[in-house]
């Protein structure tokens, strides 16, 4: 029962680089989204989907790019990336009813030097 | 717009005592829904409990529950007869009505940071 599945956990980038998180979930959800948290920040949104082929944008999209090909699948792409992206990133997964609670991965520890 | 505010960054208190951890929030949807989620040192995001926004009753799990004010606008957390292991960051979180009253997206405050005293 995988659950939320998050890769990598750890990760260091170079400033420019470009690099995708990867999300899977094997629950059936049709909503997902991808938050990351910064300390006194709590969670901000990025990204979010609420099912396959359709994705948009949360309180701080910029700098990064979703898809949502299929239903189990979503990557987060960062295009350039920069050092004010250094965060731990989360992948969350939830049904789109109102009443249910999202299930998250582990975290990506993401750095950009 | 949706937004969720929590006010304090830290919190400490004694083993066996309850603690109040504070949420308001904003939106002009009806139809929303309130959750509060635990995160611990190792990081993993574990959900406590939910209201929704037409709930008559407070939601209540165990040792928690919710003060939900309405008119408020505030969903505050109380944990009765604290424990070590309620240590952790608190996250109160919101999702507002989309079409056909399904959930939209899910959106957090900064969190609140618990320390429990033995």
């Amino acid at each position: 029962n995988a659950g939320v599945t998050q890769t990598p956990k750890f990760q260091v980038l170079k400033t420019g680089q470009s690099m995708t998180l990867q999300c899977a979930q094997d629950m059936n959800h049709e909503y997902m989204s991808w938050y990351r948290q910064d300390p006194g920040m709590g969670l901000r949104l990025i990204h979010y989907s609420v099912g396959a082929g359709i994705t948009d944008q949360g309180e701080v999209p910029n700098g990064y790019n979703v898809s949502r090909s299929t239903t189990e699948d979503f990557p987060l792409r960062l295009l350039s990336a920069a050092p004010s992206q250094t965060s731990v990133y989360f992948c969350a997964s939830s049904w789109q009813e109102m009443n249910t609670e999202a299930f998250f991965g582990q975290g990506t520890r993401l750095t950009v030097v | 717009a949706q937004k969720i505010t929590q006010t304090q960054p830290g919190m400490f208190v004694q083993e066996k005592e309850a603690v109040t951890l504070d949420c308001t929030y904003d939106t002009s949807d009806p139809s929303y829904g309130l959750f509060w989620y635990k995160q611990p040192s190792s990081g993993e995001m574990i959900f406590l409990i939910y209201q929704g926004s037409y709930d008559q009753q407070n939601a209540t799990e165990g040792r928690y529950s919710l003060n939900f004010q309405k008119a408020r606008k505030s969903a505050n957390l109380v944990i009765s007869a604290s424990q070590l292991g309620d240590s952790a960051m608190y996250f109160c979180a919101m999702r507002e009505g989309s079409i056909y009253n399904q959930g939209g997206k899910l959106i957090f405050g900064q969190g609140t940071e618990l320390s429990v005293k033995p």
